[in-house]
């Protein structure tokens, strides 16, 4: 069974460009996690998605982050315009149910790099 | 809100020794806990949980057990390996989205 998969594995852009993040979840997962780790921090929660709906996008930082997820299968998430604190290594993960006890299943992530 | 405080690293330790990363929570309710462990250019994998209150979680030789009463759930392994070095995450899932709240991270290296 293929895991999360990420693409891409890194992306460098200036600052004011936009970037797309793409994630891919374990086939038959209804929700989807959004997650970013900036310079060695802690790993912070984005946003999460049963299906095509967005169940709790509080840690949204700003406007600037637009996330989709079209037909309830792969995400996207777009940063625009960037900024350079955008930078980090962005993580999307994947479960099965929507329960405070299941396993969330992460991909290999996205290293951005804001210049 | 939630959070996770976990041991400041790195941590550098020689093969075979014993491995400690001390991990403490708070969260209102009864949440779920969980290591990740990240190897060099990898994502992060599951390495082991735990539900409720006095639950031990293990994989590959490490062990956590979930403590309500002190609010930890520290990891252990009684014999590292070199293959052990990566960084590892605390974290929980307190809210009935399964959100999780991570701590930073500690770095773990060990030399032959």
């Amino acid at each position: 069974e293929a895991g999360v998969t990420q693409f891409p594995s890194h992306s460098v852009i200036e600052k004011g460009q936009t970037v797309t993040l793409r994630c891919d979840p374990i086939s038959g997962h209804d929700n989807l996690y959004w997650y970013r780790r900036v310079m060695g921090k802690e790993i912070k929660f984005l946003l999460h998605f049963v299906k095509e709906s967005k169940q709790d996008e509080s840690g949204m930082p700003n406007n600037r982050f637009l996330a989709e997820r079209t037909g309830g299968t792969y995400s996207t998430l777009k940063v625009q315009p960037a900024e350079l604190e955008d930078s980090g290594v962005y993580f999307c993960a994947s479960s099965f149910r929507t329960a405070i006890t299941d396993t969330q299943y992460f991909g290999p992530g996205t290293r951005l790099t804001v210049l | 809100g939630n959070s996770v405080t976990q041991m400041e690293g790195p941590v550098t330790l020689s093969e075979e020794a014993f491995l400690t990363i001390n991990c403490t929570y708070t969260a209102t309710g009864y949440p779920s806990l969980f290591w990740y462990v990240q190897y060099p250019g990898e994502g992060l994998q599951l390495l082991l949980k735990a539900t409720k209150a006095d639950d031990k979680g293990s994989n590959k030789g490490f062990e956590a057990t979930y403590r309500k009463e002190t609010t930890s759930f520290h990891l252990e392994k009684g014999s590292v390996q070199v293959s052990d070095s990566a960084v590892y995450f605390c974290a929980l899932s307190g809210t009935s989205y399964g959100k999780l709240t991570f701590g930073q991270g500690t770095i773990l290296t060990v030399h032959p």
